[in-house]
C-alpha cells in the first residue's frame, strides 16, 4: 500500500551511539519532515526537506543530521545520542509547501536513550 | 514567533454530545487553519482544513469554525462516539507547521 513507513518502530540505545531511523513514502511528495513529540511540547520540527539535496532546519535542530539523497527516503541520524533525545519521532510528508497542504505521517519511532 | 494554543486539559463528555475543542493563535494571522486526529502509538492523521476567508466547514460530524477576530478555532464533533476518542491538533503555518499540544477527548458511553 501506498503511505509512508518508519523504521524501526521501537529502538533502545545508550548515550553516545550513534542511531538512524528511516522514513520512505510512495507518493513522491516533495516535502518530507522530521518532528519529535514529547509530553508538554507537542510536536516540534527537527528538520524538513524541500527536495532531494535541499534540506533545512527546523525549531529543534541541534544534535540531529538528515539526507536525502533520493525523493523517497529521508533518513534522520543522532551523531552522539543523549537522554534528552529520548522522544516519539516521526515523519511525515506533503505534496508542496502551501499553508493548505496537509501533511501524511508514520506512525512513529519511538526511541529510548540509556 | 507564531504560537498556537490548545486546552491542554482532557475534555470529557457523554456519547451523543457535542464535543467543541479550541484552538488559539497569537502573533502571527494564517491564512488557513489544519486540524488532526491522533489515536495512541500511532501518527496524526489529517481531518480538516479551512482558510480564513471561510466561517465554517464542515465534514460529515465534524464541523471547524475560524474567527479572525477572536483568533480562534473552534471544532466540534457532533453526535460524538467512544470511538471519537483521540487527541486533536490544530496546526498553520507556510513550509513549516506548527502544531498545538493538542487536546484529548474521551467519549463515554
Amino acid at each position: 500500500d501506498a503511505g509512508i513507513t518508519q523504521s524501526p518502530r521501537y529502538k533502545i540505545t545508550e548515550t553516545g551511539r550513534q542511531v538512524t531511523l528511516m522514513c520512505h513514502q510512495t507518493w513522491s511528495h516533495s516535502y518530507m519532515f522530521w518532528y519529535r513529540q514529547d509530553l508538554g511540547h507537542g510536536l516540534r520540527l527537527i528538520y524538513y526537506s524541500a527536495a532531494a539535496d535541499i534540506t533545512d532546519k527546523g525549531e529543534v535542530p541541534d544534535g540531529y543530521v538528515v539526507s536525502r539523497s533520493k525523493t523517497e527516503n529521508f533518513p534522520l541520524t543522532l551523531e552522539s545520542a543523549t537522554r534528552s533525545q529520548t522522544s516519539v519521532y516521526f515523519c511525515a510528508s506533503s505534496e508542496s509547501s502551501g499553508e493548505d497542504q496537509p501533511q501524511h505521517f508514520g506512525d512513529g519511532t519511538r526511541l529510548s536513550i540509556l | 514567533s507564531q504560537k498556537i494554543e490548545q486546552n491542554s486539559e482532557a475534555l470529557n463528555i457523554q456519547e451523543g454530545k457535542t464535543a467543541t475543542l479550541t484552538c488559539n493563535y497569537t502573533n502571527y494571522s494564517p491564512a488557513y487553519l489544519q486540524w488532526y486526529r491522533q489515536d495512541p502509538g500511532r501518527g496524526p492523521v489529517f481531518l480538516l482544513l479551512i482558510r480564513e476567508n471561510e466561517k465554517e466547514k464542515r465534514k460529515e460530524r465534524l464541523k471547524v469554525t475560524f474567527d479572525t477576530t477572536l483568533k480562534q478555532s473552534l471544532f466540534h464533533i457532533t453526535a460524538s462516539q467512544p470511538a471519537d476518542s483521540a487527541t486533536y491538533l490544530c496546526a498553520s503555518g507556510f513550509q513549516k507547521l506548527v502544531f498545538g499540544t493538542g487536546t484529548r477527548l474521551l467519549v463515554s458511553p
